[in-house]
């Protein structure tokens, strides 16, 4: 089975624009999260998205959004970027389904802004 | 708020010397505690869940435990490729898939 992809692998932009992430998880899970990881504060929540449904929001600023399509898969947005969003940010899928709740993280998008 | 809080924050042994890492947290209603293995540039790997103190998980070398306070990973005579950070993370309450993760141990395995 294959495991959570998130595309694109690499990005750089400038402050100011803003971005999209892509994030397709495991095939059968339902359950969609996203973290940013910086050296400084480590792996911090951001959101999860369950049927569409986002169902819980971490401590970022409105700048950061997300969706989820019908087929699980799911973006991530960041508007107004500003030198501090730099940072690898990474998706993990979840089943949900008997208590099965381990989230499978993907490789990460690595974005650098300048 | 839920906290986690891992130690030492670096470890370096040689080939073979058998060691432990500690995971210390506090939360409100603990549904789970998991690791996870990352190595640079890579996302997390995921390794063990735990739901209950008194559990024990085991892997090849690697074997985790879990008590009502912490939780340790303990490594029986590790191998060079067992370099990497090792994360742990706690999930709380139902319905809430949130992770909150520790800054992670970074290990060393010297040939």
């Amino acid at each position: 089975k294959a495991g959570v992809t998130q595309t694109p692998r690499y990005l750089i932009k400038t402050r100011g624009q803003q971005v999209t992430l892509s994030c397709s998880p495991i095939s059968g899970h339902r359950s969609v999260s996203w973290y940013q990881q910086t050296p400084g504060q480590g792996l911090q929540f951001l959101f999860e998205y369950f049927s569409e449904t986002q169902r819980n929001k971490g401590n970022f600023p409105g700048r950061f959004s997300g969706r989820q399509f019908s087929n699980s898969r799911s973006e991530m947005n960041v508007s107004t970027l500003e030198l501090g969003d730099s940072a690898l940010y990474l998706c993990a899928s979840s089943p949900l389904t008997s208590g099965t709740d381990t989230q499978y993280f993907g490789p990460g998008t690595r974005l650098t802004v300048l | 708020e839920d906290q986690v809080t891992q130690s030492p924050e670096a470890l370096r042994l040689q080939e073979g010397e058998s060691s432990s890492l500690n995971c210390s947290y506090t939360v409100s209603g603990l549904r789970g505690l998991f690791w996870y293995r990352q190595d640079p540039g890579k996302g997390p790997e995921f390794l063990f869940t735990l739901y209950s103190a008194g559990e024990e998980k085991e892997k090849e070398r690697l074997k985790a435990t879990l008590t009502k306070k912490e939780s340790f990973l303990h490594i029986t005579a590790p191998k060079p490729e067992d370099s990497a950070t090792y994360l742990c993370a706690v999930q709380a309450g139902f319905g809430n898939e949130k992770l909150t993760f520790g800054t992670g141990t970074r290990l060393t395995i010297i040939p």
